[in-house]
């Protein structure tokens, strides 16, 4: 059971917009820590996808966009492409546990 | 940008003893924290430890807590992850992570490629 909660699959058609979740609690998101996403390929190194919440790597597309409201966050991936199909994280610290915390990560298929 | 790789992964049988490294390819390794971050097969991504620049600060999740020490070397721009008591479930895939700021909230920027440990007799 993952202190960060995301739903374990999402799936779009090419071109469409998808959006992935990430509920917390008062002792992570909702403490205003930071929220961070992460895109994930099977044998590859995760990569960094929206950092500070909202904001992008440099050679992140802006189709990959991050949004936090309080113990919620949300990544939203429009134009959906076939290589975006991968596992997405987002991550967190938590005050209570004192140390970074995982949602359990979503599935994303592109139908 | 830093390219880190991480070694020392194998097969190790419970409750012995195994030491993690992750070599980063120069000196400004000294001015970020580095994690430790375990993929179980089949699972999510779990975060293991943390450490400060300056090896000031270690932070542990439960699950590894007495068990793992997380060290660095600056002068050999290394990560250390030692883990002691083995047991099966901490057979995974082990990366080594950069924090992208000196906070406790910060992003992982920066990741190597992975290191598979197995647990089993």
């Amino acid at each position: 059971q993952s202190v960060l909660t995301q739903p374990p699959s999402v799936s779009g058609a090419p071109g469409q917009r998808v959006s992935i979740s990430c509920t917390g609690t008062s002792s992570n998101i909702g403490a205003g820590f930071d929220v961070h996403w992460y895109q994930h390929l099977p044998g590859t190194a995760p990569k960094l996808l929206i950092y500070g919440n909202i904001f992008r790597p440099s050679g992140v597309p802006d189709r990959f966009s991050g949004s936090k409201s309080g113990t919620s966050a949300s990544l939203a991936i429009t134009g959906l492409q076939a290589d975006d199909e991968a596992d997405y994280y987002c991550q967190s610290y938590d005050s209570s546990l004192t140390g970074a915390v995982f949602g359990g990560g979503t599935k994303l298929t592109v139908l | 940008q830093m390219k880190l790789e991480e070694s020392g992964g194998g097969v190790v049988q419970p409750g012995r003893s195994l030491r993690l490294s992750c070599a980063a390819s120069d000196s400004t390794f000294s001015d970020h924290g580095m994690h430790w971050v375990r993929q179980a097969p089949g699972k999510g991504l779990e975060w293991v430890a943390l450490i400060w620049y300056d090896g000031s600060t270690k932070q542990y999740a439960d699950s590894v807590r007495g068990r793992f020490t997380i060290s660095r070397d600056n002068y050999k721009n290394t990560l250390y992850l030692q883990m002691n008591r083995l047991r099966a479930e901490d057979t995974g895939v082990y990366y080594c992570a950069r924090a992208a700021l000196t906070t406790l909230d910060a992003s992982f920027d920066n990741w190597g490629q992975g290191t598979l440990v197995t647990v089993s007799s």
